[in-house]
């Protein structure tokens, strides 16, 4: 049962165009979500993360949304550089003793390419 | 700092064999926990370790196994390897237990390959 659910296997962007990740969630007691960049031969990279006590979260080129009533969130990349090229991860996780709390869930990734 | 060191980077085995992966966290951080990737099912939670201690599992048969020892570093085991088994394993590193939303550090990963 996956939890956590990135649709979209790829997504190929424009530079200097917005990049726009999405990731939806099932587990309500989730409260707490991350994104990871990870680029090839190396390990993921924590990028952002956003509370349920949020709704949106920036940093620099990158915010994340919060939609807790659909249970989806979207990271937003403006502008997009060819550098942002990797593959990007969701991640939950809920208050702890609390559902699927105490771990880390991540989606499937979605494989950005941000063309010149 | 040094980073989270995994070693080694690449791993061949046949079926039926085990393995062992080590894995090496950032000084002075105390949680590690295990992930493994495969095409299409992302990164998939094997087990958190902190002070020695085994805090959380996920859903994996008990052919894997995991250790920490007394400075933090840890060994994942993979005993009777299966051809499904060949995966990048992925080791991370917090200062603090999962619990406490402390982001991980990853190290790079062992690359296994079941033959």
């Amino acid at each position: 049962d996956q939890q956590v659910k990135q649709n979209s296997p790829s997504l190929s962007v424009q530079e200097g165009r917005i990049s726009i990740l999405n990731c939806d969630y099932t587990n309500s007691m989730f409260d707490y979500f991350l994104w990871y960049k990870k680029y090839p031969a190396e390990g993921p990279t924590f990028l952002i993360s956003i509370s349920s006590i949020k709704d949106k979260n920036e940093d620099g080129r990158f915010t994340v949304f919060l939609n807790k009533s659909a249970k989806h969130l979207s990271l937003h990349i403006v502008p997009s550089q060819p550098g942002d090229s990797a593959v990007y991860f969701c991640a939950a996780s809920g208050a702890l003793g609390v559902g699927s709390g105490d771990k880390l869930t991540f989606g499937t990734g979605t494989r950005l390419a941000v063309r010149p | 700092k040094a980073g989270v060191t995994q070693t080694p980077r690449y791993l061949i085995k046949t079926r039926g064999q085990q393995v062992t992966l080590s894995c090496s966290p950032i000084s002075g951080h105390r949680s590690v926990s295990w992930y493994q990737q495969t095409p299409g099912q992302g990164l998939q939670f094997l087990f958190e370790y902190f002070s020695e201690t085994q805090r959380n599992k996920g859903n994996f048969p008990g052919r894997f196994s995991g250790r920490q020892f007394s400075n933090s570093r840890s060994e994942m085991n993979v005993s009777t390897l299966e051809l499904g088994d060949s995966a990048l394993y992925l080791c991370a590193s917090s200062l603090g237990i999962l619990a406490t939303n402390e982001k991980l550090f990853f190290g790079s990963g062992t690359q296994l390959s079941v033959l």
